[in-house]
């Protein structure tokens, strides 16, 4: 069963900046909040991961309340080959120290128009 | 620095056929997982190893299993196959010796269509 809830899919114009908001309610204690991005017929692609407050990168900017029970990926300024679906994940630890699963949902389908 | 690979790319099988699909990690990772992800879905975790044995497994019958060599290569093997077993093979690989093992790479994945 998945453990996040975000948007089925988002709409967008080029030069714009996207924010894909994602819902974790039962998120654990040593849980990181890590967001993938996959083109059709390819293995996801790491996009960012952070744990609490804001993470940013070359990419992407992630924002996360003090609560821990959402999350916000932003894309700066988007183009057409940002077109593809987004994966906000929290994972499952294992029995074993150090194992680590991915629980994905069905993710938001982001489509960037000209 | 090479990434995750798998091989094959696509193959075709018969219903009741086995098939074996395999994944070399990423130079420095010691964990693979296996996921399948069928057509408009998310991919969904089967298993992952690490040491040559499988520490977490997903919500898949027997029919699926796996193996992991000591070059941490890994191979996913699918008896008495089904229509609903066509997917996209996804292999992700990490490291448990950092502090970084949440960070999985995904390789491009293997087809699998069964008809």
């Amino acid at each position: 069963l998945a453990k996040t809830t975000q948007p089925i899919s988002m709409d967008s114009y080029e030069g714009q900046e996207v924010n894909i908001t994602c819902s974790h309610n039962n998120i654990a204690t040593n849980d990181y909040i890590t967001w993938y991005q996959q083109f059709p017929s390819q293995g996801p692609r790491f996009i960012i991961q952070g744990y609490k407050t804001k993470v940013t990168n070359e990419v992407a900017s992630l924002f996360i309340p003090a609560d821990r029970k959402s999350s916000t990926l932003s894309l700066p300024r988007v183009s057409l080959s940002d077109t593809a679906v987004y994966y906000c994940l929290v994972g499952d630890q294992g029995a074993t120290s150090g194992t680590y699963k991915y629980i994905f949902g069905t993710g938001t389908r982001l489509k960037v128009l000209a | 620095d090479a990434g995750v690979t798998q091989s094959p790319t696509h193959l075709i099988k018969t219903r009741g056929q086995q098939v074996t699909l395999r994944c070399s990690p990423k130079s420095g990772h010691d964990t693979v997982s296996w996921y399948q992800q069928a057509l408009g879905q998310g991919p969904q975790f089967i298993f992952q190893y690490y040491e040559e044995e499988e520490r977490q497994r997903g919500n898949f019958p027997d029919r699926f299993s796996g193996h992991q060599f000591p070059n941490y290569s890994s191979e996913l093997n699918v008896n008495a196959l089904l229509l609903g077993d066509s997917a996209l093979y996804l292999c992700a690989s990490s490291s448990r010796r950092t502090a970084f093992f949440y960070e999985q790479y995904f390789g491009p994945g293997t087809r699998l269509t069964v008809t």
